[in-house]
């Protein structure tokens, strides 16, 4: 079974705080998204990756910045928290590039005071 | 306007009923329709997906596309309690490229 695993489950951050979200795959996938989920909104892409050091922005990638270090691991780095991104956060991970499901972890919800 | 738009529910259905889910878009370059289904606390999971129009049936699921009217669907038949979840249809235009979502129906499923 694809596993995909993110940190924290919950985490609540000061307006201003440097806060990185860590997401694990363990299927050797060479694409990892970040998305956003809020009420009404569905999923929003924040950013993803297709390889190792390589980064796409997505759909609201402003305030946001991404590392991939290496293939298994993808981070999210909200480098001034705001209260405007607390919100449900969401990996996912991918293989190949046709049409293959896209693997979500649990989330992370976050909350910026 | 949304590039997708999805009623947001929630849907409150008996069990063994038909559960009807809908997604509307506008973008005509879509090609690619899927359905995820979302747990309370859970990530989405992929339901069904199917390229440009036509019906694709799995078990209970019927999921039908019509690109003419820019309309997807998405059937549960015979449901479950356990059906009680987010339903979000997600779209793309291309395989390799990345999913447009909406924004999720909430169904429940009352035994």
């Amino acid at each position: 079974d694809v596993k995909v695993t993110q940190s924290s489950r919950y985490l609540v951050k000061r307006t201003g705080e440097k806060v990185f979200l860590e997401c694990v795959q363990d299927m050797d996938h060479e694409n990892m998204f970040w998305y956003r989920q809020d009420p009404g909104l569905g999923l929003r892409l924040i950013y993803f990756s297709y390889d190792v050091k390589m980064k796409e922005k997505g759909d609201i990638p402003e305030g946001y910045s991404v590392s991939r270090e290496k293939k298994e691991r993808f981070s999210l780095i909200l480098e001034s928290a705001s209260t405007n991104q607390t919100s449900m956060y969401l990996c996912a991970s991918r293989w190949g590039q046709g049409p293959y499901e896209q693997y979500f972890g649990p989330g992370t919800r976050l909350t910026v005071t | 306007q949304k590039e997708v738009e999805q009623d947001p529910g929630p849907l409150s259905v008996p069990e063994g009923a038909i559960v009807s889910l809908n997604c509307t878009y506008s973008n005509s370059a879509f090609q690619y329709f899927m359905w995820y289904r979302q747990y309370s606390r859970k990530g989405p999971e992929l339901l069904m997906y199917t390229y440009s129009s036509g019906n694709k049936e799995d078990g209970r699921f019927t999921a039908q596309v019509d690109k003419s009217s820019k309309y997807i669907s998405l059937f549960i038949r015979d449901s479950q309690p356990s059906d009680s979840a987010t339903y979000l249809c997600a779209m793309s235009e291309t395989a390799g490229n990345k999913l447009t979502f909406g924004g999720g129906t909430r169904v429940l499923v009352k035994p």
